[in-house]
């Protein structure tokens, strides 16, 4: 199984300051096509999981251009340019690209 | 709107079964691969089963295979988890999810509760 595995786990920041989340896969997550599939979710407290990203850096209609996803082969982050309050909860990365899918461990953004 | 309604969830005693239900509206549903996605309490997201749109590939983690069965009815937009021989650690919230991977909105239900203990 592919290990998908985001640090830090827990990301304390101040308000309007960046944040940076990083998501390792154990294996290349890219097609033959040369697409990866790289999906960044958010869960806010209480909340469904909302699909933030797809294919490594694509944003998914009505997320804030503050929201940003890069990387290609097994290294990816998710950057948000200045953090706001709603921008509070879990941040989970999740591959597609292989069988089983697999879901990181999950970081938390906090305001400090 | 797009709703997708999960239902089926209880308590269940260790071995025991349940079926759950993921009534899908607002979309075309017999387009979409579904998915169900589960979170234990405090814990975070495990993929559980996928089925492509025709129903005719279906995909689990080895955690659930053998023991849970995902399946769909295209005439009643309904996707289902039938779960058997259940354990102490099935115990999770069960998203019904289109989990889509590429281009187009991705929809997730609110969740049923499965708690397994005796």
């Amino acid at each position: 199984d592919v290990v998908m595995t985001q640090s830090p786990l827990s990301l304390p920041v101040t308000l309007g300051q960046p944040a940076s989340i990083s998501c390792r896969s154990s294996q290349s997550l890219v097609h033959s096509d040369g697409n990866a599939d790289l999906n960044w979710f958010q869960q806010r407290p209480g909340q469904s999981p909302r699909r933030l990203i797809y294919e490594v850096s694509n944003r998914d209609s009505g997320v804030p251009d503050r929201f940003s996803g890069s990387g290609s082969g097994t290294d990816f982050t998710l950057k948000i340019t200045r953090v706001e309050a709603g921008d509070v909860g879990i941040y989970y990365c999740m591959q597609g690209s292989h069988w089983p899918r697999t879901f990181g461990q999950g970081t938390t953004v906090e305001i400090k | 709107e797009v709703q997708l309604l999960e239902s089926g969830g209880g308590l269940v005693q260790p071995g025991g079964s349940l079926r759950l239900s993921c009534a899908a509206s607002g979309i075309t549903f017999s387009t979409y691969d579904m998915s169900w996605v589960r979170q234990a309490p405090g814990k975070g997201l495990e993929w559980v089963s996928t089925i492509t749109s025709s129903g005719s590939n279906t995909y689990y983690p080895d955690s659930v295979k053998g023991r849970f069965t995902i399946s769909r009815d295209n005439s009643k937009n309904t996707v289902y988890l039938q779960m058997n021989g259940l354990r102490a650690e099935d115990t999770a919230l069960y998203y019904c999810a289109t989990l889509k991977l590429r281009m187009g909105t991705d929809y997730w239900g609110q969740g049923t509760l499965v708690t397994v203990s005796s």
